[in-house]
């Protein structure tokens, strides 16, 4: 019940396109959703982030859609450059005091020029 | 405003030995998580860490890993009598007191265990 399941493994994009990730939880109790970029060799840099209370959320090129009736979530990035190549990580975490964020998999974007 | 510090950010110790991580939270920050990834992995949550006191160890291997938060200083992870299993990327996050769960990382320590 804690867990987040991601996919792809993996994604190749061309240049301009869009990359989709998805993830699924089963925890109702989750109330914040975040996503991470890691670059090779560095620490996961907070992208965006969304609770549930809305659907949408869109910052620049970064849209996270959010279905709480389907439990599931997903990052849409727009115009994709190769700069975007990286691994991508979603999460969950409960609130309160409880902050520990539950971690998917992640995907390894590649965008192609 | 730096970002979270960590040290140092490579560790090669022996089987047997002991291994101390450190962690500096952001300015202002006084929540500090603990998470271990191994290659192709993603981030697993180890523990959580205010001043003086942890929240939750929940995620903390039973026996050779503590980690402490002093009054002064970084939050300290130490793992004793290291295996080869514990060679992985160890990083660490603080977040702000209003928002526990908006977490910034640090650039990890890269633990090798010869």
């Amino acid at each position: 019940q804690q867990q987040v399941k991601q996919s792809p493994q993996s994604l190749i994009v061309q240049k301009g396109g869009i990359s989709i990730i998805n993830c699924a939880y089963e925890n109702t109790a989750f109330d914040y959703f975040p996503w991470y970029q890691q670059f090779p060799g560095k620490g996961p840099a907070l992208l965006i982030a969304i609770r549930p209370d809305v659907s949408e959320k869109k910052e620049g090129r970064f849209t996270i859609s959010f279905n709480k009736s389907a439990k599931q979530f997903s990052l849409h990035i727009m115009d994709s450059q190769p700069g975007d190549s990286a691994t991508y990580f979603c999460a969950a975490s409960i609130g309160g005091s409880q902050g520990n964020l539950i971690f998917g998999k992640g995907t390894k974007l590649s965008v192609k020029p | 405003n730096a970002g979270v510090m960590q040290n140092p950010r490579h560790l090669v110790r022996r089987r047997g030995q002991e291994a101390r991580l450190r962690c500096s939270p952001m300015k202002g920050h006084s929540h500090v998580y603990w998470y271990r990834q191994l290659p192709e992995e993603g981030l697993k949550f180890m523990v959580y860490l205010q001043k003086e006191n942890i929240i939750d160890e929940s995620g903390m291997p039973k026996e050779r890993f503590s980690a402490e938060f002093p009054k002064e200083g970084p939050s300290i992870l130490r793992i004793q009598q290291v295996v080869r299993g514990d060679s992985a990327a160890y990083f660490c996050a603080s977040s702000p007191v209003r928002v526990p769960d908006t977490q910034y990382f640090g650039p990890g320590t890269r633990l090798t265990v010869l």
